[in-house]
């Protein structure tokens, strides 16, 4: 149980370009979301906190116009990167905490983004 | 919440316990320290938490000092499936809702032959 999945799990695009990535807890709800992005042997970054039905929080220094989030139902939040540009390329990874009072976070497994 | 140190990297032999430190000296009262993993190119992996009693699950057992300042992560037979960065991390307890996890650098673990 407890699996998280996360689409596309690599993506390729060109410079100027928005790109959607999904992600979903399957055999569970999630009233929080996490957002992560890991840039080459450094470590994940915290970006936003996604609750379902209300706005994201952002963590400082992150451009909630430029990383939209939604989450729109319990088992579902998309991270859109807009107007990607080479420095967004990264790896970007979810995690979903269980609803009902589970203190631990099941992650993703990431998606590769390259941005041309 | 508190900041955690880890060695930068350690080595272990296959088959051999491997004892992964991590101090988190400002810990507070009501914040439970967390480990993790990640394999390269994976999202991490979930191991063990504990807020002051060792704690013991088929991964790994968690060993917390009697002031909290200071953890160890013990994977008892270590094998080459186990090399990955190992993250330790402290947080407040989440409730409902789980508390947001910050990561720091980790500890790269080699598990040689």
């Amino acid at each position: 149980g407890a699996v998280v999945s996360q689409h596309p799990s690599r993506v390729i695009c060109k410079s100027g370009t928005s790109v959607k990535i999904e992600c979903r807890s399957l055999d569970f709800q999630a009233t929080t979301m996490f957002w992560y992005r890991q840039f080459p042997k450094q470590s994940l970054m915290l970006m936003a906190t996604s609750n379902e039905g209300s706005k994201a929080t952002y963590e400082q220094g992150v451009e909630k116009d430029k990383f939209l989030i939604n989450h729109a139902s319990l088992t579902l939040s998309t991270l859109t990167v807009t107007s990607a540009h080479p420095e967004d390329s990264s790896f970007y990874i979810c995690s979903a905490s269980p609803a009902g009072g589970s203190n631990e976070q099941f992650f993703g497994p990431g998606t590769r983004l390259t941005v041309l | 919440d508190a900041k955690t140190t880890q060695p930068t990297s350690m080595d272990c032999a296959e088959g051999r316990a491997a004892n992964l430190p991590c101090n988190h000296s400002t810990i507070s009262g009501n914040e439970y320290v967390y480990w993790y993993r990640q394999i390269h190119s994976q999202g991490p992996q979930y191991i063990i938490h504990g807020l002051k009693n060792n704690e013991t699950n088929e991964m790994a057992s968690l060993i917390i000092t009697e002031d909290r300042k200071s953890s160890t992560l013990i994977l008892p037979h270590a094998t080459l499936r186990d090399t990955a960065v190992y993250y330790c991390i402290v947080r407040v307890g989440g409730g409902n809702q789980g508390g947001k996890l910050i990561f720091g650098q980790g500890t790269e673990l080699s598990v040689k032959p």
